[in-house]
């Protein structure tokens, strides 16, 4: 059993279009992080929300304590946003992270 | 500042060798962490830190040691690399449990 579930796993997009990962988780948290996986393997961290919303140029994140739910929302995307979207969280209990698999996003010209 | 640096980028062992992943960080972080990355699954924790001289274990510890004897480095070992140890491996750290983990650009390691 995973502790964090995303969905879709992958998808593709045509520029332009708006677009939603989602990710649900199963435990407690502190925190909620999205990071952004480059085609080289790099690894940026783009959000860590806690409550509410965050906005970040054409990114915005979103979560929901009660419905342990979160979503990250893509505006106007652009071919240089084609990476892996990873949701991880941070337990209320110890120092662990669960990490989901991923969203592989795709977006054509 | 360079931030997170991993070395090295690329390595092939032969099963029962041993090696050593540094990783360095400029930040004067507290925090670091490896993990490791293989296909179809998430990033999982093998060890972390929370300070110069202490360790913990993560999730997936077992054939794994670690060592932070300075604040601004981590190392893994592995002393006996096995197959299922093929994998991708990154470090991260941050200021404290709270915040952002900055990551490293990781490191490539077939066993054979």
């Amino acid at each position: 059993k995973n502790e964090v579930e995303q969905s879709p796993q992958n998808l593709t997009a045509q520029e332009g279009e708006f677009i939603t990962i989602n990710c649900s988780y199963s435990v407690g948290i502190s925190a909620l992080h999205w990071l952004q996986q480059h085609p080289g393997g790099g690894i940026v961290s783009l959000f860590m929300l806690s409550s509410g919303k965050k906005k970040h140029g054409r990114l915005i994140a979103t979560i929901n304590i009660q419905e342990k739910h979160s979503s990250l929302h893509i505006t106007a995307s652009h071919p240089r946003d084609s990476a892996v979207y990873i949701c991880a969280v941070r337990a209320n209990t110890g120092n662990q992270f669960y990490f989901g698999t991923g969203t592989s996003l795709t977006v054509i010209p | 500042n360079a931030g997170v640096t991993q070395t090295p980028k690329f390595r092939v062992l032969k099963t029962g060798q041993s090696m050593t992943l540094l990783c360095a960080q400029d930040m004067n972080h507290e925090y670091m962490y490896w993990y490791r990355q293989d296909p179809g699954m998430g990033l999982r924790l093998i060890h972390y830190s929370v300070g110069e001289g202490t360790t913990a274990k993560g999730e997936v510890p077992d054939g794994y040691n670690v060592s932070r004897l300075k604040k601004q480095n981590f190392l893994l070992g592995l002393e006996s690399a096995a197959p299922s140890q093929t994998s991708v491996y990154f470090c991260a750290s941050s200021p404290d449990r709270h915040l952002t983990q900055y990551f490293g650009p990781g490191t490539r390691l077939t066993v054979l």
